[in-house]
């Protein structure tokens, strides 16, 4: 059973160049949410995707923006790029149809990232 | 709204007990835990919902006090492969899940 798969792994980019990050969600799991993970700090939300449409979205410009596909992959968009932008990304998928002891709260599968350098 | 970790970073011999504690100025419907070693993705340890439920994973074990919006996670006896970032993420109502900035943890033979 494949879990999440992101790629590419490693990417360098240059300051105002756009680039698009890849997720595949493990099998059975219909939401994933993007994170951005910088150097000794926690992930940082920066949306939610289910049933193709964006769900939720953290504190992040209009420069990120994202996709789903019907299969439930994902992608990640990010223009005109800052240094600022350099970070370890983060693709989690969940099922939104867990009942856990009553509860719709899923955990979150991550997988391992996506390496971004600006320069 | 991004939860508060304490302490930063911890560092034990093995079989040593430790307890790091995540707390929210907002009223939470829960709690997950994660543990994220060096170069590698997250991992799920344990989801507490409120209630005030205990949960185990193998020794880790994690409390929830919904009226003081804190959860604590204990390790109890730890072993070298519990060396790694552990985050706690909340969520206040809606679907997304906030992580704290981490407290590190070290144990060493």
């Amino acid at each position: 059973d494949a879990g999440v798969t992101q790629s590419p792994t490693h990417l360098i980019k240059t300051r105002g160049q756009q680039v698009t990050l890849r997720c595949s969600p493990k099998s059975g799991h219909d939401t994933v949410s993007w994170y951005q993970q910088a150097l000794g700090q926690g992930p940082q939300f920066i949306f939610q995707y289910y049933e193709e449409e964006e769900r939720q979205r953290g504190n992040f410009p209009d420069r990120f923006s994202g996709h789903q596909f019907p299969n439930y992959s994902s992608e990640l968009n990010v223009n005109a790029l800052l240094l600022g932008d350099s970070a370890l990304y983060l693709c989690a998928s969940s099922f939104s149809g867990l009942v856990w002891r009553g509860s719709y709260n899923s955990p979150l599968h991550f997988g391992n990232g996506t390496r971004l350098t600006v320069t | 709204q991004q939860p508060v970790q304490s302490p930063q970073a911890v560092i034990l011999r093995e079989g040593e007990d430790a307890v790091i504690n995540c707390s929210s100025s907002k009223a939470l419907y829960s709690v997950h835990w994660y543990r994220q070693k060096h170069g590698e993705a997250p991992v799920f340890l344990m989801i507490l919902l409120k209630g005030g439920e205990q949960m185990r994973h193998e020794k880790i074990s994690a409390s929830f006090n919904e009226k003081k919006q804190q959860s604590s996670l204990y390790l109890t006896a730890s072993q070298l492969s519990y060396s790694g970032t552990y985050f706690c993420g909340t969520q206040g109502g809606s679907e997304k899940l906030v992580f704290g900035k981490g407290t590190k943890l070290t144990v060493n033979p």
